[in-house]
């Protein structure tokens, strides 16, 4: 069956810009986690959905970033004013949920670049 | 806080040899552990789990890890490793006394198998 997908694949945004990272769980699955993953680093969790609302946000790194799940399948990143140091893999994971110990299923990832 | 080290930046093995990636990790509770793999311009591979019982986990692709309480470890394991097993591997931890949703990852190991 299909897997996680993410689009666009690449995004390319000057400073200061608004962008939207979009992901599509695996159909079904009621969790939905979204990592950041820098150069040489291991993914860092920003946020996880249990259906439509999230459940832990504690990840975010400040209030340029937001997510949302308005219908519990699909979700959106969103990052307000864009800097260089957002530049970074961001990676989007389901898992059938609501058990902790269900595997995340990781989709391929959005390369961000801030100039 | 949860955290997972993985000490080794890089692992080098001839192909066939038995390969060993390490991994510790510090949480307040009984841990849920994992491992995943990377493949250039790939999504994380799930490729095993513990979450109790048996300390040996066989997963995917013939590897295995031993979780050791005493040692806080969950080193990755294959008896005889192949030069398709060349990729980044990470050990992540889940602290289910914190939720369990969250998931930790270390920086990653770079696993070379020469032919």
């Amino acid at each position: 069956g299909a897997g996680v997908s993410q689009t666009p694949s690449n995004k390319v945004t000057e400073k200061g810009k608004y962008v939207e990272l979009r992901c599509d769980p695996i159909s079904g699955h009621t969790a939905l986690y979204w990592y950041r993953q820098s150069l040489g680093q291991g993914p860092e969790f920003l946020i996880y959905f249990q259906g439509t609302g999230a459940a832990d946000d504690s990840g975010l790194p400040n209030d340029r970033f937001f997510a949302v799940r308005p219908e519990g399948s699909v979700s959106t990143l969103k990052i307000q004013r864009t800097e260089r140091g957002d530049s970074a893999v961001y990676l989007c994971a389901s898992s059938r949920g609501p058990t902790s110990t269900d595997t995340q299923y990781f989709g391929p990832g959005t390369r961000l670049t801030v100039l | 806080a949860q955290s997972v080290a993985q000490p080794e930046d890089q692992v080098n093995v001839a192909e066939g040899n038995p390969l060993t990636v390490k991994c510790t990790y510090s949480v307040s509770g009984n841990p849920y552990l994992f491992w995943y793999v990377q493949y250039p311009n790939r999504g994380l591979q799930f490729l095993l789990k513990y979450i109790t019982g048996d300390n040996l986990v066989k997963g995917s692709y013939g590897f295995e890890a031993e979780f050791n309480k005493s040692q806080t470890s969950f080193h990755l394991k294959k008896p005889s490793a192949l030069v398709s097993d060349s990729a980044l591997y990470f050990c992540a931890v889940r602290d289910p006394n914190t939720g369990g949703f969250k998931t930790i990852f270390g920086a990653g190991t770079r696993l070379f198998v020469k032919a």
